[in-house]
């Protein structure tokens, strides 16, 4: 498709349990990024990737936290043994990567996680 | 560190101007973006002011202020569709790292 695609739109789990989260981003973007979302709160910072290395993991909330991103394409988030602050909703984004200043991000429709 | 400020409700009615400030703490800054994210949407690119001044896209009008670490957004002629969050963020460091505000609740009243 011509956008950020993610998978699932929408993950409910018990606590305890492992999720992944799959983001697709625009063919040609080399720039992906996880936010994490609340409810009515503010876009919280996550991890960058630029192709398949990630210089800036610096948002992960905690070591339950990781992703990776293969062939420079798509990127999966993933949350070990959830726990119910962990519900949000999860968004991606991508763009060329290139540092043109000021560069768009153009974001993913989310993945809506509930944890019971 | 990186943070913006910007309130978090306004309230305008529709056909009126209403302006959404931005203020930033931001070491290496770039530039400032703003975003509009409807209910249930994901956020969508409005406007990018990286010198001093007012940048015109339309209705919506953005603002910057470096020595003063200071944005605006402005919307003019407002309609009920703009109601909407929006969101300031902040340019910074060699990849271009953003960081969002809080966002601001925008509702339009008839």
């Amino acid at each position: 498709g011509a956008g950020v695609s993610q998978s699932p739109s929408n993950k409910v789990t018990e606590k305890g349990k492992d999720v992944e989260l799959r983001c697709d981003p625009i063919s040609g973007h080399t720039a992906l990024y996880w936010y994490r979302q609340s409810l009515g709160q503010g876009l919280e910072f996550l991890i960058y990737f630029q192709g398949n290395s990630a210089p800036d993991k610096s948002g992960l909330p905690s070591d339950r936290f990781s992703a990776e991103r293969t062939g420079g394409s798509v990127s999966t988030l993933t949350i070990q043994r959830t726990q119910q602050e962990d519900s949000a909703v999860y968004l991606c984004a991508s763009n060329l990567g290139v540092m043109v200043e000021g560069e768009t991000q153009y974001f993913g429709p989310g993945t809506r996680l509930l944890v019971l | 560190g990186q943070s913006l400020e910007q309130p978090s409700e306004v309230t305008a009615v529709e056909g009126a101007i209403v302006q959404i400030n931005c203020t930033y703490q931001t070491s290496g800054f770039y530039g400032l973006s703003w975003y509009q994210q409807h209910d249930g949407g994901a956020p969508t690119f409005l406007s990018y002011n990286a010198l001093d001044g007012l940048e015109e896209t339309g209705r919506f009008s953005s603002f910057l202020s470096r020595s003063d670490s200071y944005g605006y957004l402005l919307l003019q002629e407002l309609q009920m569709k703009d109601s909407a969050s929006y969101f300031c963020a902040s340019h910074s460091g060699g990849y271009q790292k953003v960081t969002f505000g809080i966002g601001t609740k925008l509702q339009v009243i008839p």
